[in-house]
């Protein structure tokens, strides 16, 4: 079965500290695509950040970087310089075929000003 | 183009209803899904089409669920006989096929009560 597990339903941390995500999954395939969603509260997903399988660089969007760890299995969140904006539900996501994704439970994330 | 957008908001249903939800994509991606979310979960794959074409169906989209997309453009999700199981935030998103993979663009949702 090809799965996402997010282990922390819920995380908190301190405005302008770093917090980490984690996010491991369960494939065979050797090429795919990895995501992180974040989800306000108004419902609407929007995309943080992706990673290519094959790239082993690790990418990077402002204060968003991942640590992609391919035979880990390993697809972390690093939120820096945390903001109260960036207080949501992330989703963790799963693309083996270039298609449709499968996601995590969640975890919910707490700024604290 | 103001992104992926579903109507309505919110419905409350009795059980036993029928219910249709709208989804109209960002107009120049030709590929649409629906998904479905339960509280305190991720949102879990329906269905797919590229342009008017029904592509894959989870086995999660019981008889009762039908979907379409004619002439390739919005697509309407459609519940016959809602159950109380059915109560959930349904998600449409949309991106255009091709080279590379860089995520779909969600809409707000639909959020479905049945009472």
């Amino acid at each position: 079965a090809q799965t996402v597990t997010q282990s922390q339903p819920e995380m908190s941390v301190q405005e302008a500290e770093t917090v980490t995500l984690s996010c491991t999954y369960d494939t065979s395939e050797s090429d795919y695509y990895l995501f992180w969603y974040k989800q306000p509260p108004s419902r609407q997903m929007i995309l943080v950040i992706r990673q290519e399988a094959y790239k082993q660089q690790n990418a990077t969007e402002n204060r968003f970087s991942v640590n992609f760890q391919k035979a880990a299995k390993s697809f972390s969140l690093k939120i820096s310089d945390s903001q109260l904006g960036d207080a949501a539900m992330y989703f963790c996501a799963y693309s083996p075929n270039n298609n449709d994704m499968r996601f995590g439970a969640g975890t919910r994330l707490t700024v604290k000003p | 183009d103001t992104g992926v957008s579903q109507n309505p908001r919110h419905k409350i249903t009795k059980r036993g209803q029928n219910v249709t939800f709208r989804c109209d994509p960002i107009s120049e991606h030709n590929r649409l899904y629906w998904y479905r979310q339960t509280l305190g979960q991720g949102p879990e794959f329906l269905t797919y089409f590229q342009n008017e074409a029904q592509l894959e169906k989870s086995r999660l989209l019981s008889d009762r669920f039908s979907a379409e997309r004619p002439k390739g453009s919005f697509s309407t999700l459609e519940i016959q006989r809602t159950e109380q199981g059915d109560s959930a935030m349904y998600l449409c998103a949309s991106r255009t096929s091709g080279t590379g993979f860089y995520g779909y663009t969600f809409g707000s949702g639909t959020r479905l009560t049945v009472v």
